[in-house]
């Protein structure tokens, strides 16, 4: 059972445009959310993070925006650029548990 | 280099024969999680230990498996037996405290293969 889904495998998206990745959970215990970017060959590196009392946070090109009732959130990368091209990580945490349950990925193109 | 580090990179293994993953975690961190992450799959958690205890693990094999963080050294993840399935890329991943709102800080990987 995942409960953390990344229903997009791939998206494809013009430099210059935004990129939107999409993430939905099933525990409601989730309370803080994080986002992972991964090149080929390497390990995951942290991006931006969200705590379940906001709904929306920004850094840089980089927002997430999380919408609990829907229990949803979002990564919305503005402007995208080639270097942007990676596989996406959505991952959530809850307050019981200090385990991140990661969904399968989302692998962004960037066009140039 | 104070990141997470993992050797060895790539391991090659025959069915049956044993595998050994280390994982040195950034300085100053006393937690190391593991995750493997087979082929089109998303990363599967396995274990979490901090020095000298196993705290969860909860996504680990019940055969086969074992992992150990002791006071001095490496985190090391053993997989006796190897199997095909097997194959797989293992991640490591360190915080500093386990607390719900840390960041993971994760290494390059070790691509397991079994032949």
């Amino acid at each position: 059972d995942q409960q953390v889904k990344q229903n997009s495998p791939s998206l494809s998206v013009q430099e210059g445009r935004i990129s939107i990745l999409n993430c939905d959970y099933t525990n409601s215990m989730f309370d803080y959310f994080l986002w992972y970017k991964k090149y080929p060959a390497e390990g995951p590196t942290f991006l931006i993070s969200i705590s379940s009392i906001k709904d929306k946070n920004e850094d840089g090109r980089f927002t997430v925006f999380l919408n609990k009732s829907a229990k949803h959130l979002s990564l919305h990368i503005v402007p995208s650029q080639p270097g942007d091209s990676a596989v996406y990580f959505c991952a959530a945490r809850s307050g019981g548990s200090y385990i991140p349950t990661f969904g399968r990925g989302t692998s962004l193109i960037v066009h140039p | 280099n104070a990141g997470v580090m993992q050797n060895p990179r790539h391991l090659v293994r025959r069915r049956g024969q044993e595998a050994r993953l280390r994982c040195s975690p950034m300085k100053g961190h006393s937690h190391v999680y593991w995750y493997r992450q087979l082929p089109e799959e998303g990363l599967k958690f396995m274990v979490y230990l901090q020095k000298e205890n196993i705290i969860d693990e909860s996504g680990m094999p019940k055969e086969r498996f074992s992992a150990e963080f002791p006071k001095e050294g490496p985190s090391i993840l053993r997989i006796q037996q190897v199997v095909r399935g097997d194959s797989a890329a293992y991640f490591c991943a360190s915080s500093p405290s386990g607390a719900t709102n840390e960041k993971l800080f994760f290494g390059s990987g070790t691509q397991l293969s079994v032949l």
